[in-house]
């Protein structure tokens, strides 16, 4: 069974300045996607960024960019210059590549502050 | 990209009672997923809901509490049954587009039962 561990329940930041979050999983597959997900106080899950585990090129969008380390089977976001908006639980979720029909795993997740 | 619309977004409900959860989307998906976020919790995977089969529940949930309907490719309902203050959670609904494309989600329905 695949499992997400998110080691660190919270984190915090100043504004402009860079965090990164970690994440690491377990599986025994070779081909899968992974990503971050938002979650603001209002609930919404809102997708930050995925990756391919075939692809060696990391994902950036924007100031959110990942370093995947498959050997490691770690994967981690690199949020640049903080903003106040960025407050959130981060949420890091593991997905077989079979599909439509596959679920998400999801870690623990992380709140991070950002401070003004 | 799906674009997901649930309700209720909140319920204050009794103990005894059920709630149920409906989740539209603006395209036809083959999979529909229900989880349940307890306070400060992750999600947790429910239920799957394919059309026209009946859901596949994870360890854990059963039918009885938590029936499911998938009438359609564009359409779910999820009934939260019997309700006890232990099933104050927020619920989530969340839906696939064609081929690989990642998972979006409702915005969630928050139930809380006195």
């Amino acid at each position: 069974a695949q499992t997400v561990t998110q080691s660190q329940p919270e984190m915090s930041v100043q504004e402009a300045e860079t965090v990164t979050l970690s994440c690491t999983y377990d599986t025994s597959e070779s081909d899968y996607y992974l990503f971050w997900y938002k979650q603001p106080p209002s609930r919404q899950m809102i997708l930050v960024i995925r990756q391919e585990a075939y692809k060696q090129q990391n994902a950036t969008e924007n100031r959110f960019s990942v370093n995947f380390q498959k050997a490691a089977k770690s994967f981690s976001l690199k949020i640049s210059d903080s903003q106040l908006g960025d407050a959130a639980m981060y949420f890091c979720a593991y997905r077989p590549y079979t599909g439509a029909n596959s679920k998400l795993t999801f870690g623990k997740g992380i709140t991070l502050s950002v401070r003004p | 990209s799906a674009v997901i619309s649930q309700k209720p977004s909140r319920d204050i409900c009794q103990r005894g009672t059920s709630l149920t959860i409906q989740c539209q989307v603006d395209s036809q998906v083959t999979m529909m997923f229900w989880y349940r976020q307890q306070p400060g919790q992750s999600l947790t995977l429910i239920a799957t809901a394919n059309q026209g089969s009946e859901a596949t529940y994870e360890s854990g949930f059963v039918i009885d509490k938590f029936p499911i309907s998938r009438p359609n490719l564009t359409f779910s309902t999820l009934t939260v049954s019997n309700l006890s203050p232990e099933d104050s959670s927020i619920y989530l609904c969340s839906a696939a587009g064609q081929g690989h494309s990642p998972l979006h989600f409702g915005n969630g329905t928050r139930l809380t039962v006195t």
